[in-house]
Parts: structure tokens; sequence; C-alpha cells
């Protein structure tokens, strides 16, 4: 089955620095890739995906990219801000399933 | 559309008592899926229906853990007898044909 490793396990950076959070993936078929923050207390909620056809996707301050030779994708956060401080999750799924595998989670802290 | 709900939101319970989750998906989306959130596993799937149908439950960690799926508008998650182990955030999740998940707000189960 699919496995995801998810690094760094925590990271602290300063308010207004870019934060960069790497999964890889080891299910060469996988071709869906969500990436969820999950606030103290609260329940994870999608922030962006991509899929296997594109290799960059941004949202404002939020950019997720994908190298499928390497089998590995990044979200990068740019003028990071307190309230992003979170736990990040990223996934994968493989279109012949219907199930996410997500990584162990980043805890992010922004400091200000 | 109000999410996907679940309750309770908080669940205090004594060891040998059963313990039944409930979940109710957003409208429409056929998927639906439990998991469990613990710091030591990250998400772990427990199970997921499809149309109402368990597909997969090998995640379900014992024989003490049932879950069933009666309409498409409900579900439960049922521990019978609980453990103190048990003790964890479940998380319920419903997906519709875009591919990401919704998650609900989560019980907080402690067995004591």
């Amino acid at each position: 089955g699919e496995n995801v490793e998810q690094h760094p396990s925590t990271l602290s950076v300063q308010e207004g620095d870019s934060a960069v959070i790497k999964c890889t993936y080891s299910d060469s078929a996988s071709n869906y890739f969500p990436w969820y923050k999950q606030e103290l207390g609260k329940r994870p909620q999608l922030i962006i995906d991509i899929r296997s056809n594109v290799g960059e996707k941004k949202d404002q301050r939020i950019a997720v990219t994908l190298n499928k030779t390497a089998k590995h994708f990044s979200l990068h956060i740019t003028e990071t801000q307190p309230e992003d401080s979170a736990v990040y999750f990223c996934a994968a799924r493989n279109s012949g399933y219907s199930t996410l595998t997500f990584g162990k989670g980043t805890m992010l802290l922004v400091s200000p | 559309d109000a999410g996907v709900i679940q309750s309770p939101r908080h669940e205090v319970t004594e060891m040998g008592q059963e313990v039944t989750l409930r979940c109710k998906p957003i409208s429409g989306h056929d998927y639906l899926f439990w998991y469990r959130q613990t710091m030591m596993r990250g998400l772990e799937l427990l199970i997921y229906f499809n149309n109402n149908v368990p597909i997969d439950d090998s995640g379900m960690p014992e024989d003490r853990f049932s879950a069933k799926m009666p309409n498409a508008s409900f579900s439960t998650l049922k521990i019978q007898p609980s453990e103190p182990r048990d003790s964890a955030v479940y998380f319920c999740a419903s997906r519709g044909t875009g591919g990401g998940y919704t998650f609900g707000s989560g019980t907080r189960l402690t067995v004591v």
C-alpha cells in the first residue's frame, strides 16, 4: 500500500519568514495530493490540493509543488503569520483507491 | 450545508462500558470514513463506506469495534467494551466527487 513520509515533524519560524514542509510517497500510481491544516482542538481542514497532471499550484500565500519523478511534494507558506501556527498534514491517494494515506504531520509554530 | 456533524463532542466513560459515536455526512457525499487520531499514531483509518456499504474495515483494531451505516445520512462507530487505550479523538469524514475529505469536529473519547 501507499506510504507517506513527512518532514520535519516540527518547524519554528519567525513571523514573515517562509516555511516549507516536505512529503514523499511510495506508490507511483498516486495522483492526488491534498494538504490539511489542523488548529489545536479543531478538525483537519483542506487548504490546498494538487493533482499529478500539474507541477505547481498557488493560492495566495500558499503553494504546493509536485515532483512525480522523485515522488515528493511540498507545501510552501510565504510571509508566515501567527495564525498559520497549526499542524499540517500531507496525504496521497491512488486513483484506484478511495482512501487517503496521511503523513504524520508537521507542527508549525510562527513566533511574532 | 452544515458540514459533517459528529456527536457527542466529548465522551468520558468507564472502562468496560459501551460507547457509540455518531456521524452525519454531507448530503450527496457517497463516501464516509472513520479515523482515529492519537499523538503516537497520527490519523489512522478505521473503516470506510461507499454508498452505505462497508468497503474496508482492516483498520478496525479489534472485534470490540464495529461500525454501521444504515442510510446515506447516518453512521455509528461503537466500542464495546471500551478500554483506556481507546482514548483518542475520533473523526468522521465524508467525500464527494471532488476528492478532498471534509472532516467533522471529532469526538474526544476518554476511557477511565
